[in-house]
């Protein structure tokens, strides 16, 4: 079965520094692989996606994400924090292909930024 | 443009009571689903449909139930309600395949006394 594992659950970073938040999964084929960012009393949003072809994938507000099939990582990045992008992140799994549609999301990170 | 509407936002039940979580989606999504969100779980999946008429159980069914009778609502039940299911529910919809990114709605806080 697909599983995803986000090894911090919470990061401190100060305004301006750079930023990765580790995800690993498991995934009995090609993954299909989400990043969500929910701010504090919302909804998740879609940050990026990653399906297949580059493995750099570009997502709003700056972030990005490595998808490294050796290390089973699909890393967020961004190189500058801004105060607004304290939040919690999730990383997800999508289903394997031909069976049910269920995306598995981690534990998920929160995100607090140092002014 | 609604996408995925929750109702209601926040909502106090006392022990044992029962109550519907409004879940409806305005994009043809042919897939539904609910997770409920508690401190340090992330997300777990309670029920999810992949059309109407068409339900199964997630990660966390147990006190819960659902139907689809239309494509657009996929409302989430409480039998009878126990301080355990405290926490925040959010309804997601995509369309179907693997590929496919998940809307959410905003959520609804439950606490139950």
């Amino acid at each position: 079965a697909q599983s995803v594992t986000q090894p911090d659950i919470h990061i401190t970073v100060s305004e301006g520094a750079s930023l990765e938040l580790r995800c690993n999964y498991s995934y009995g084929a090609t993954p299909y692989l989400f990043w969500y960012v929910q701010s504090p009393g919302q909804g998740l949003q879609l940050l990026l996606k990653y399906f297949s072809g580059d493995t750099l994938v570009q997502g709003i507000k700056g972030f990005e994400a490595e998808f490294k099939r050796s290390q089973s990582s699909f890393n967020l990045r961004k190189p500058s924090v801004h105060w607004s992008d304290a939040a919690e992140y999730f990383c997800a799994v999508g289903p394997l292909m031909n069976r049910d549609d269920k995306i598995i999301f981690g534990k998920g990170t929160r995100l607090h930024i140092l002014p | 443009n609604a996408g995925v509407t929750q109702t209601p936002k926040f909502q106090v039940l006392k022990t044992g009571q029962s109550m519907t979580l409004q879940c409806a989606q305005d994009m043809n999504h042919e897939y539904m689903s609910w997770y409920r969100q508690d401190p340090g779980m992330g997300l777990r999946l309670i029920h999810y449909s992949v059309g109407a008429g068409i339900t199964d159980q997630g990660e966390v069914p147990n006190g819960y139930n659902v139907s689809r009778s239309t494509t657009e609502d996929f409302p989430l039940r409480l039998l009878s309600a126990a301080p355990s299911q405290t926490s925040v529910y959010f309804c997601a919809s995509k369309y179907r395949g693997p590929n496919t990114e998940a809307f959410f709605g905003q959520g609804t806080r439950l606490t139950v006394v």
